[in-house]
């Protein structure tokens, strides 16, 4: 039984192609986010979505677009790939409600652009 | 921008050797979460501290929040191979709505 799982697990492919990657939550969470983790193991929060509703959006290019089609499912988007966009893409859901936003991660996507 | 610092970034021990991980800020945070992270594995929530000056013990796992809220310890007594991984701490700040995490202590418990 599965929390947070994300597909696929692994993502090769060549600059310039568009690729998703898949999110989804069991625990009846409310707020979803998308993390990437570079070379260096830094974690760097990109959206978080609250029942649907985007609530953060840090600097990220506008190549990267996500959509939560309901509060269990977020899906991340990206044009026109780079190769800096090469890292390990990780999706977490949280309870609003809680004292601290306590994240579950789910196992992260591995992204390399060649 | 509210940033964590940690220290060591690397540490590589002996099986049965004590250590201390330390999480500093300049920012005050609301409270204070501690993750661990196995290779090819999601971080996994350990414990989240709230009040300044609060201890909670997790077995071998001891975390400290400090009194000012701006910076953390985990002390790992008795350390074992299983508790190798990387250790994030992430501090939560109530007025931007989001955990900061740190830079993350990479640690190896060699048998």
């Amino acid at each position: 039984d599965t929390a947070v799982s994300q597909t696929p697990k692994y993502l090769v492919t060549q600059m310039g192609n568009d690729k998703s990657i898949k999110c989804e939550q069991n625990l009846g969470h409310d707020t979803m986010y998308w993390y990437k983790q570079d070379s260096k193991k830094f974690l760097k929060i990109m959206f978080s979505y609250n029942n649907k509703e985007l609530i953060i959006n840090e600097t990220v290019p506008n190549r990267f677009s996500p959509k939560s089609p309901d509060k269990a499912h977020l899906n991340l988007h990206i044009n026109s790939l780079e190769l800096g966009d090469s890292a390990v893409y990780f999706c977490a859901s949280s309870l609003l409600a809680t004292v601290a936003y306590e994240q579950y991660f789910g196992p992260g996507t591995r992204l390399t652009v060649t | 921008t509210q940033l964590l610092e940690q220290s060591p970034q690397f540490l590589s021990i002996q099986e049965g050797e004590n250590l201390t991980v330390y999480c500093n800020s300049s920012s005050v945070f609301s409270s204070l979460q501690w993750y661990r992270q196995e290779p090819g594995e999601g971080p996994v929530l350990l414990v989240t501290v709230v009040t300044g000056g609060e201890v909670k013990k997790l077995k071998r796992l001891t975390f400290q929040f400090g009194d000012a809220r701006k910076d953390s310890s985990l002390h790992i007594t008795a350390a074992q191979p299983g508790d190798t991984g990387l250790y994030l701490c992430a501090g939560f700040s109530g007025s931007a709505r989001q955990l900061t995490f740190g830079s993350g202590t990479q640690l190896t418990v060699l048998p």
